[in-house]
């Protein structure tokens, strides 16, 4: 257990819906990172935040937002569901000091999103 | 050009013996880090070792040591002794020093055990 959770662990929804996943990163960690992984395109990196602001953006989509809140708890929105939007989304967590290489990201268990 | 490239799509190894898997890297950086994640079927991404640029020996961790060959700049896995729970898929990460902290991952080695 990597102290990392995401809830739901399933999501089933239908294209054009909007759905909401949440993360809870491990207890004293500042920095929280989603991903997404699809069959096809591996481990993509969505967007980072660190204690509340948001600190770095990967292949987020426009229909896509997160953000984190003062209790450090992070949620993904995805809105404008498609089928290609149909994957594992991950969080990750860690330390998030700028700089420090050895800071490790430990992830959730992931929420598995199926878009029908 | 890609920050992590792992070559090797897919690896058999016979139970009880060792295995390595293939992790290059780019970066200009002096000070990074390096990691292995371990993801079984089951889906979760469990962390597995950490080499520093500086670190002067190999690390290991149980059964996992990383081969850091820095002038060749690669940081393999190895894992000794194989089991069959080691079957899974296997991502190779780095993160640069310098500010913003960005973690880039590579597309994973599929690793199979073998009875």
């Amino acid at each position: 257990d990597s102290g990392v959770t995401q809830t739901p662990k399933h999501l089933i929804t239908a294209t054009g819906q909007r759905v909401t996943l949440r993360c809870s990163p491990r207890s004293g960690d500042l920095s929280v990172y989603w991903y997404q992984q699809s069959l096809d395109q591996g481990l993509q990196f969505l967007i980072q935040y660190y204690n509340g602001e948001e600190r770095a953006k990967g292949n987020i989509l426009e229909r896509f937002s997160a953000q984190q809140f003062p209790d450090l708890h992070s949620e993904l929105n995805l809105s404008s569901l498609e089928l290609g939007d149909s994957a594992l989304y991950f969080c990750a967590s860690s330390v998030g000091t700028s700089g420090r290489v050895a800071d490790t990201q430990y992830f959730g268990p992931g929420t598995r999103l199926t878009v029908l | 050009a890609q920050k992590i490239t792992q070559t090797q799509p897919g690896m058999f190894v016979q139970e009880k013996e060792a295995v390595t898997l293939d992790c290059t890297y780019d970066t200009s950086d002096q000070s990074y880090g390096l990691f292995w994640y371990k993801q079984p079927s089951s889906g979760e991404m469990i962390f597995l070792i950490y080499q520093g640029s500086y670190d002067e020996q190999n690390a290991t961790e149980g059964r996992y040591s990383l081969n850091f060959q820095k002038a060749r700049k690669s940081a393999n896995l190895v894992i000794s002794a194989s089991q069959l729970g080691d079957s899974a898929m296997y991502f190779c990460a780095m993160r640069e020093g310098r500010a913003g902290n960005q973690f880039y991952f590579g597309t994973g080695t599929s690793l199979t055990v073998i009875p």
